[in-house]
C-alpha cells in the first residue's frame, strides 16, 4: 500500500525556519518525481515545489522561490522541504504528492502537515 | 508562469449535469495535459480526470473530461449528479517550470 507521511509541521514565528519531511511507502521512490502542495485555511490548493526522481529537475512557485527548498533522499525514501524566512501567508495544510511523469497527475497524496506562521 | 481560472461555484440537483470550465490565462490549453482533482471536506485530493480526458479506474463514466483549444480551456463534466459528487473540484497543469492548479470550484448538489 502506498503511504506518504508528512511530519515536521507546527507553530513558528514570522522569520523562522522550519523543514517538512515526507515518508514513502509501498512504492519504488527513486521511480517517482516529488512534489510539496498547500492550502491554506478555507483555500485552494497551491503549487509550492516539485522535484525529479534525481534531483535533476527543481522547481519553486513565485511565492516561494529563494526562501524554500525542496530536497529528497532516496536512500531514505524521504522528501524534505526547508522553509526559511517563513510569513504569515505561509500558513497552511502542507502535502507531498507524487507523480510518475510530468504529463500525469499527482496520484497519490498525504494527509498533510499544519504550520502556522503567526507571532 | 499561467493562471487557471474555475467558477467559483456550481449547484444543480440529483439527476443532472454540470460542467465546470478551467480557463488558461496564457499559452495554448493543448500545449500540456489537463488533469481534475476531487477534494472532499478534510481529505486529500484524489484524480478524477488525467491528460484531459482519461479516467483513473475506479472513477465513474459519469465524469468526463475536455479540451477548447477556441476559448483556451479545459473542462470538467458530471453527468447522472449524485450527492457524493459534492465537493470541491480543480483542475491543474504545468510547463516547463512549474505545476498550476485552477482556483477551484464547490459543487453543490441541491
Amino acid at each position: 500500500e502506498v503511504q506518504l507521511v508528512e511530519s515536521g509541521g507546527g507553530l513558528v514565528q514570522p522569520g523562522r525556519s522550519l523543514r517538512l519531511s515526507c515518508a514513502a511507502s509501498g512504492f519504488t521512490f527513486d521511480d517517482y518525481a516529488m512534489h510539496w502542495v498547500r492550502q491554506a485555511p478555507g483555500k485552494g490548493l497551491e503549487w509550492v515545489s516539485g522535484i525529479s526522481w534525481n534531483s535533476g529537475s527543481i522547481g519553486y512557485a513565485d511565492s516561494v522561490k529563494g526562501r524554500f527548498t525542496i530536497s529528497r533522499d532516496n536512500a531514505k525514501n524521504s522528501l524534505y522541504l526547508q522553509m526559511n524566512s517563513l510569513r504569515a501567508e505561509d500558513t497552511a495544510l502542507y502535502y507531498c504528492a507524487r507523480q510518475w511523469l510530468v504529463r500525469y497527475p499527482l496520484d497519490y497524496w498525504g494527509q498533510g502537515t499544519l504550520v502556522t506562521v503567526s507571532s | 508562469n499561467f493562471m487557471l481560472t474555475q467558477p467559483h461555484s456550481v449547484s444543480e440537483s440529483p439527476g443532472k449535469t454540470v460542467t465546470i470550465s478551467c480557463t488558461r490565462s496564457s499559452g495554448s490549453i493543448a500545449s500540456n495535459y489537463v488533469q481534475w482533482y476531487q477534494q472532499r471536506p478534510g481529505s486529500a485530493p484524489t484524480t478524477v480526470i488525467y491528460e484531459d480526458n482519461q479516467r483513473p479506474s475506479g472513477v465513474p463514466d459519469r465524469f468526463s473530461g475536455s479540451i477548447d483549444s477556441s476559448s483556451n480551456s479545459a473542462s470538467l463534466t458530471i453527468s447522472g449528479l449524485k450527492t457524493e459528487d459534492e465537493a470541491d473540484y480543480y483542475c491543474q497543469s504545468y510547463d516547463s517550470s512549474s505545476h498550476v492548479f485552477g482556483t477551484g470550484t464547490k459543487v453543490t448538489v441541491l
